[in-house]
């Protein structure tokens, strides 16, 4: 049963290029989570997602970030126009049930996302 | 609002020593608890966590942690460092109601000296 998995593993955008970050959840779940980790700090819930809806975003920016997680294939972040702020390490989880029900999330290895 | 405190931004051991990395938590009901290891450049790997029951959990490698509800920790503890334990130690928690994700404190880096 592979695990959560992420890539690009490491990506590198220029100023106002587009980044996608893509996240293959463990097999038989169907709950996603995103968080970032800015260098320094710890991990900060961005966004979570069931297929084909977003259940909760209050930790996703405002502007310029969205996320999806289709019927078919990856949950995918997407982030417009990057800037220098947005270089960090993008982590997908996921679980098998809706969080909190004491459930273990499983994280993937992470996507290094570096803005030149 | 809750909170996740490690106090210890980085601990430095020699090995085969003791180790305890502290973690605070701020809420109003018993949360959920989970000790995370992140290695430079990788994915975080869950060590043990706290759902109910017994206050003093195991993990792997060798580790455990302790849920004290009166102060609010659950420090995570092993008898004797290894070198290969040196990495970034992530405290998180959980809620029962309400919020769908983690919180995470952020972070103790800890070193192992030979």
């Amino acid at each position: 049963n592979a695990g959560v998995m992420q890539n690009p593993r490491h990506l590198v955008r220029r100023r106002g290029q587009e980044a996608r970050l893509r996240c293959s959840p463990m097999k038989g779940h169907s709950h996603v989570y995103w968080y970032r980790q800015l260098p320094e700090e710890g991990l900060k819930f961005m966004v979570y997602l069931q297929k084909e809806n977003i259940i909760d975003e209050s930790g996703m920016p405002k502007e310029r970030f969205s996320a999806e997680f289709p019927k078919e294939g990856p949950s995918i972040l997407r982030i417009q126009q990057v800037v220098r702020g947005d270089s960090a390490a993008y982590f997908c989880a996921s679980s098998p049930r809706q969080q909190p029900s004491g459930n273990t999330i499983y994280f993937g290895e992470g996507s290094w996302l570096t803005v030149v | 609002a809750q909170s996740v405190t490690q106090p210890d931004i980085h601990i430095t051991v020699s090995e085969g020593a003791s180790l305890e990395l502290r973690c605070n938590y701020s809420y109003g009901a018993t949360p959920y608890l989970f000790w995370y290891v992140q290695s430079p450049g990788q994915g975080l790997q869950l060590l043990l966590k706290y759902f109910s029951g017994d206050t003093l959990v195991q993990g792997i490698k060798g580790f455990e942690a302790e849920f004290k509800r009166s102060q609010s920790s659950f420090n995570l503890r092993k008898p004797s460092v290894h070198w290969s334990d040196a990495a970034e130690y992530f405290c998180a928690v959980g809620l029962q109601t309400g919020a769908n994700n983690l919180f995470f404190g952020t972070g103790t880096r800890l070193t192992v000296i030979p």
